[in-house]
């Protein structure tokens, strides 16, 4: 079974704080993805990756960036954290070419910016 | 041209009726069409998904029906079960990230 695991379950920081949050994939995966989950809004998608060291924008860059540098890593980085960014934050992985179209999620991690 | 739009918002259910949620998309180069369930507390994970060469396609209680001309497909959810109680997301690509609905939180009372 694919595995995506996030650093954290919940997380509090405050504002002005620089913000990790960190996601690892177990099958060995190309893509991968941060969506941030808010009620009435679905999953929008922040950044994603097609390949180590690649980084591609999403729909919602504004405030973050992400950092690729081992295959089953993605990291998703606040440069200073604002309280809009108050979120449910998901990693996905997909594996590349004809490997198939099904993005696998993690249990994502709760951000809460004071 | 992205978007994928979903209804309805929210679906209360009596136990064993069938529960229906729609969506509808733009762009026409899409071609996997996959439903994702999520529970409180967790990731949402792949429940079905169909591709445009078929018109529908069931696995077990659910089943994608697919429209390609109206751009439309839809999952009926038989016999729906308290444990079916959860949030259903839509969503479309084609060889990209997947773009979602905005989700259906589907509640099946007894």
């Amino acid at each position: 079974d694919v595995k995506v695991t996030q650093s954290s379950r919940y997380l509090v920081k405050r504002t002005g704080e620089k913000v990790f949050l960190e996601c690892v994939q177990d099958m060995d995966h190309e893509n991968m993805f941060w969506y941030r989950q808010d009620p009435g809004l679905g999953l929008r998608l922040i950044y994603f990756s097609y390949d180590v060291k690649m980084k591609e924008k999403g729909d919602i860059p504004e405030g973050y960036s992400v950092s690729r540098e081992k295959k089953e890593r993605f990291s998703l980085i606040l440069e200073s954290a604002s309280t809009n960014q108050t979120s449910m934050y998901l990693c996905a992985s997909r594996a590349g070419g004809s490997g198939g179209d099904t993005q696998y999620f993690g249990p994502g991690t709760r951000l809460t910016v004071l | 041209q992205q978007q994928v739009k979903q209804s309805p918002q929210s679906l209360i259910v009596q136990k064993g009726g069938i529960s229906i949620i729609n969506c509808a998309y733009e762009n026409t180069a899409f071609d996997y069409f996959p439903w994702y369930q999520q529970f409180p507390g967790k990731g949402p994970a792949l429940l079905i998904a169909i591709r445009p060469d078929v018109s529908e396609k069931k696995e077990g209680r659910f089943t994608i029906s697919f429209n390609k001309s109206a751009k439309q497909f839809s999952l009926h959810i038989m016999d729906s079960q308290p444990g079916d109680s959860a949030t259903y997301f839509c969503a479309a690509s084609k060889r990209t990230p997947l773009v979602f609905g905005k989700g259906t939180r589907l509640s099946v009372i007894a």
